[in-house]
């Protein structure tokens, strides 16, 4: 059975940093392309950043140059490193797996999210 | 990158059906046709319910069906059922490995 589980939010001050992980279980996140999602209080779904299966990396205009997609395969576990972090970075964030077989299409299994709120 | 545009709410009674509608540009709905949708209950994991347009993962309901024209893509679930109430998102590629959310929809069974 495919489960991500993620952790490591938290209250962080504002410029500071914090590393978030999602653990894999049911199949091998360096065979998947991975992303991370998060969603402010009150707001819809935002995409961060995207991993393929070879390495290449993706961010949103909203976190290039702050944060850092990662992955450990002999942990089977996917990071997002945060730097500098503001409060419009507040959010829960979601690790997801990309549609097997696609490229492109989707995201078919979520975690349960990670409560990340930067204030002071 | 701005989000698609989904209807804030809708509704129905139960066994009606419902559409969702998502409006981008021609340079992620209408450009690509890697869309799909999320069923999305408070506090728990989103649920993917449709991609590349019109595909349903195993386990999803027949209930629910994709389409696209255009800029405009569109859910609609058949024979509405109480657990089907949620909060709906589309999500389009949009160019240069980037992806784009709907603002999301939530759905009210009366």
């Amino acid at each position: 059975e495919v489960q991500l589980v993620e952790s490591g939010g938290g209250l962080i001050q504002p410029g500071g940093s914090l590393r978030l992980s999602c653990a894999a279980s049911g199949f091998n996140v360096s065979s998947n392309y991975m992303t991370w999602v998060r969603q402010a209080p009150g707001k819809g779904l935002e995409w961060v950043s995207l991993i393929y299966s070879g390495g290449t990396t993706y961010y949103a205009d909203s976190v290039k140059g702050r944060f850092t997609i990662s992955r450990d395969n002999s942990k089977n576990t996917l990071y997002l490193q945060m730097n500098s972090l503001r409060a419009e970075d507040t959010a829960v964030y979601y690790c997801a797996r990309g549609i097997v077989g696609t490229s492109k299409g989707g995201f078919d299994y979520w975690g349960q999210g990670t409560l990340v709120t930067v204030s002071s | 990158q701005s989000a698609l545009t989904q209807p804030r709410s809708v509704s129905g009674s139960p066994g009606q059906s419902v559409t969702i509608s998502c409006t981008g540009t021609s340079s992620d709905v209408g450009g690509y046709n890697y869309l799909s949708w999320y069923q999305h209950h408070p506090g728990k994991a989103p649920k993917l319910m449709i991609y590349d347009v019109t595909k349903r993962p195993s386990g999803v309901p027949d209930r629910f069906s994709g389409s696209k024209s255009g800029n405009t893509a569109s859910l609609t679930i058949s024979g509405l059922q109480a657990e089907d109430e949620a909060d709906y998102y589309c999500c389009s590629y949009a160019g240069s490995y980037t992806w784009v959310f709907g603002g999301g929809t939530k759905l009210t069974v009366l």
